[in-house]
């Protein structure tokens, strides 16, 4: 059974610019979720789909976006990118309580 | 409210040693707890889960954790240490079963 996919691995970017980042679950896991790994502030909870809707938000600004499809793949928006924004960015699917990571986009804003 | 503090930001110790890594967690309800790993540019991997079925949980590689409420802890432990052990050590609590929050991380370094 395939893992959890992200792609791209690794972006660089220029601040002003926006991001997208994709996100493939493990077949029949209908949730996925988004955090992001910083040194300075660990690992935070993004947002989390379910069957294309939003279910739950963490506490980021609203330049970060996110939905998922009826595929149940997903994808993260970011604009008008800061260079606060460097971090890894991980998916998660999830079946019954159960997360599986992803092994992350490494997004760097020069 | 959940939260989760890892005690320690970095636990060294000499392989074939006991290791102990503390994890103290806060939730209004009746949380599911786990342990996550990650190695160096590696995504992270799922230890092992509490779930209120039995409150001493055996995860891969011989790492267990006990669940204490009245202590509210959930400390992660393993008999003896493998050099292949070294990596940052996540505790993580959730009540909703798919929002996930995590503590600061352990960085285990393993000395030979």
């Amino acid at each position: 059974k395939a893992g959890v996919t992200q792609t791209p691995r690794y972006l660089i970017k220029t601040r002003g610019q926006q991001v997208t980042l994709s996100c493939s679950p493990i077949s029949g896991h209908r949730s996925v979720s988004w955090y992001q790994q910083t040194p300075g502030q660990g690992l935070q909870f993004l947002f989390e789909y379910f069957s294309e809707t939003q279910r739950n938000k963490g506490n980021f600004p609203g330049r970060f976006s996110g939905r998922q499809f009826s595929n149940s793949r997903s994808e993260m928006n970011v604009s008008t990118l800061e260079l606060g924004d460097s971090a890894l960015y991980l998916c998660a699917s999830s079946l019954q309580g159960r997360a599986f990571f992803g092994q992350g986009t490494r997004l760097t804003v020069v | 409210a959940q939260s989760v503090t890892q005690l320690d930001s970095h636990v060294s110790v000499s392989e074939g040693t006991p290791v102990l890594l503390r994890c103290n967690y806060s939730s209004s309800y009746s949380p599911s707890l786990f342990w996550y790993v990650q190695h160096p540019n590696k995504g992270l991997q799922l230890l092992l889960k509490y779930t209120s079925a039995a409150t001493l949980v055996k995860g891969i590689n011989g790492f267990e954790a006990e669940f204490k409420k009245s202590e509210t802890s959930f400390h992660l432990t393993k008999p003896s240490a493998h050099m292949s052990d070294a990596a940052e050590y996540f505790c993580v609590v959730s009540e909703t079963g798919n929002q996930f929050y995590f503590g600061t991380g352990t960085s285990l370094t393993v000395i030979p």
